[in-house]
């Protein structure tokens, strides 16, 4: 079974503090994405990455940055935390190929900013 | 347009019934196509993927793909008060590429 984890299921930040979520599988998966989820605007893809040191914004980058050092392992770091990042935050990870591309999510880490 | 759209909701159907979960796009070009159930407070979880026309089944639940039409469905078959969930549709304009998702449709199987 593909297993994503997340470093936190549930986190309370004050504004302005750095916050860095992290998130690894165990698939040697090359693609990797952090998402955030908010009710009612659906799930909005924040950065991604293709292979280690590699990353694209997504959608949504403003106010946070990425970093994939190692392939199992991807990183989403808010640089000052603010009230309007309070959110869930969801991990995945992606196998690719013609006919077998599935996307695995990891549990999520609920962010509360105060 | 969106590129991705599902009926946000809710669908009711009682206990014992199919559940028809319907999801169009509109990249004619896409590849991959996958349906997520989430429940409340939890995370996506794969439950069907599909790459070609036609039916793929797996237990309950049958997706269908009709890439001329560019729409991708959900049967869901004796359905249980366990599968009352959010569904989302995702797509995937190109191999490798991100995924594009619905806003999800929410089910709600009455005992």
């Amino acid at each position: 079974d593909v297993k994503v984890t997340q470093s936190s299921r549930y986190l309370v930040k004050r504004t302005g503090e750095k916050v860095f979520l992290e998130c690894v599988q165990d698939m040697d998966h090359e693609n990797m994405f952090w998402y955030r989820q908010d009710p009612g605007l659906g799930l909005r893809l924040i950065y991604f990455s293709y292979d280690v040191k590699m990353k694209e914004k997504g959608d949504i980058p403003e106010g946070y940055s990425v970093s994939r050092e190692k392939k199992e392992r991807f990183s989403l770091i808010l640089e000052s935390a603010s009230t309007n990042q309070t959110s869930m935050y969801l991990c995945a990870s992606r196998t690719t190929g013609a006919g077998r591309e599935t996307q695995y999510f990891g549990p999520g880490t609920r962010l509360l900013v105060l | 347009q969106k590129e991705v759209e599902q009926n946000s909701g809710p669908l009711s159907v009682p206990e014992g019934a199919i559940a028809s979960l319907n999801c169009t796009y509109s990249d004619r070009g896409s590849q991959s196509f996958f349906w997520y159930r989430q429940y409340s407070g939890k995370s996506p979880e794969l439950i069907m993927s599909i790459y070609s026309n036609g039916d793929k089944e797996d237990g309950r639940f049958t997706a269908q793909l009709n890439k001329a039409s560019q729409y991708v469905s959900l049967l869901i078959r004796d359905s249980q008060p366990s599968d009352s969930a959010t569904y989302l549709c995702a797509v995937a304009p190109n191999q490798g590429g991100k995924l594009i998702f619905g806003q999800g449709t929410e089910l709600s199987v009455k005992p």
